[in-house]
């Protein structure tokens, strides 16, 4: 039962153009939604979040947007660098329970 | 700045044989986790851990599975008799009290058990 889903497993960009990472969720109990980066060999790391009660968050190049009919989250990365090549992972939240989707790796070409 | 802090890093096992991953997570967080991704999966729930007891756990975390904080900085999490699907990255991570903050988790880099 996949509560979180990222449909894309990878994506590659160009340097300097838009990286648009999407996700679907299911749960209307979700009350809060992050985005996690992941590099091999270390842990997720937190990059953004948004509450359920929002439906933009924009902090420096990566803005978060949140469409709660569709229940569908999207992550903007503007201007992706190279340095953002990593696994992203979307999470959404209710009670203390995290649900993780699979990720998608994100390749940002030079 | 904090970090949780795992070890060890990779331990590879025999199948049958008893494991016991540690964290330390960050000093004045009150929510526990543990979490695992087997290789090229998604990232899995197995628990969390608040005021000394579970307070919730998925399926995958049956009866092989224990978790504890055996004082006041280590939270470690037993696996009695691995398999070979244990074999897994498990990530330890804490959060302060959910109220009304961002509910970030802080994860730990991982620690890789390999089953043989």
């Amino acid at each position: 039962d996949q509560q979180v889903k990222q449909n894309s497993p990878s994506l590659s960009v160009q340097e300097g153009r838009i990286s648009i990472l999407n996700c679907d969720y299911t749960n209307s109990m979700f009350d809060y939604f992050l985005w996690y980066k992941k590099y091999p060999a270390e842990g997720p790391t937190f990059l953004i979040s948004i509450s359920s009660i929002k439906d933009k968050n924009e902090d420096g190049r990566f803005t978060v947007f949140l469409n709660k009919s569709a229940k569908h989250l999207s992550l903007h990365i503007v201007p992706s660098q190279p340095g953002d090549s990593a696994v992203y992972f979307c999470a959404a939240v209710t009670g203390n329970q995290f649900y993780f989707g699979t990720g998608t790796s994100l390749t940002v070409i030079p | 700045e904090p970090e949780v802090t795992q070890t060890p890093s990779h331990q590879v096992t025999q199948m049958g044989q008893e494991v016991i991953l540690r964290c330390v997570p960050i000093s004045n967080h009150l929510y526990f986790y543990w979490y695992r991704q087997i290789l090229g999966q998604k990232v899995e729930f197995l628990v969390s851990f608040y005021n000394n007891e579970i307070s919730e756990k998925s399926e995958i975390f049956d009866d092989q599975f224990s978790v504890e904080r055996p004082d006041g900085s280590n939270f470690t999490l037993k696996i009695r008799s691995t398999k070979l699907e244990d074999s897994a990255m498990y990530f330890c991570a804490s959060s302060e009290d959910r109220g009304w903050n961002t509910g970030e988790l802080f994860f730990g880099e991982g620690s890789r058990l390999t089953v043989l």
